[in-house]
């Protein structure tokens, strides 16, 4: 089974919808991410958890929420879908102290119409 | 200008060819230097890590870092169909506090048999 795992793989949305994406690992790591990447731009952070209670913002965060339920949980949302959120969302997760070795799950495809 | 630069390609050569994948980068604080593979529809794989300078060999790869020129090199020797794919390199300025990871855009490098 997959370390890493996200749901769902693909998604299409309208805009004005909320939506979630989900995430769940089974390394034990701390620290979870969530990147998104376009053509072009490569992976940015949308925010990051380095434990339950410890939750930030990344670079772009506006327009997202996150929830991080459990060690091996974390959620993105979009509260309120738009075009160019359109995406692929990947999930990664770190060892406490290996910022640098992130790992990744498979991604989720999002498209908002 | 981007912190890190990478040169989208696609790059094609032929099965057996040495390859060359770069990346420049302007953030002289970046310490931590990493490669990952994405296959398509996939997510990011970490395939070598670099700490400071120097070289690092694993199998067919080996990555280089020059921090003089702020470049750093991934070579795949006899490479194969099967290392078709995109490649990311990575960096980050260490582990004291969260230093994000800043990835390249990405070479898509294409073997052909």
């Amino acid at each position: 089974d997959a370390d890493v795992t996200q749901t769902p793989r693909n998604r299409i949305t309208k805009t004005g919808k909320r939506i979630m994406l989900e995430c769940s690992q089974t390394k034990g790591h701390d620290r979870m991410y969530w990147y998104r990447q376009d053509p072009g731009l490569g992976l940015r952070l949308i925010y990051y958890s380095f434990d339950v209670k410890d939750i930030n913002k990344g670079e772009i965060s506006d327009g997202y929420s996150v929830s991080r339920q459990a060690q091996a949980k974390f959620s993105l949302s979009l509260e309120s879908a738009i075009p160019n959120q359109t995406a692929l969302y990947f999930c990664a997760t770190s060892a406490r102290t290996g910022v640098e070795t992130q790992y990744f799950g498979p991604g989720t495809r999002l498209l908002v119409l | 200008q981007k912190e890190v630069e990478q040169d989208p390609g696609p790059l094609s050569v032929p099965e057996g060819a040495i390859v060359s994948l770069n990346c420049t980068y302007s953030n002289s604080a970046f310490q931590y230097f990493m490669w990952y593979r994405q296959y398509s529809r996939k997510g990011p794989e970490l395939l070598m890590y670099t700490y400071s300078s120097g070289n690092k060999e694993d199998g067919r790869f080996t990555a280089q870092v020059d921090k003089s020129s702020k470049y750093i090199s991934l070579f795949i020797r006899d490479s194969q169909p099967s290392d078709s794919a995109t490649y990311l390199c990575a960096m980050s300025a260490g582990n004291t506090g969260f230093q994000k990871l800043v990835f390249g855009t990405g070479t898509r490098l294409l073997v052909s048999p």
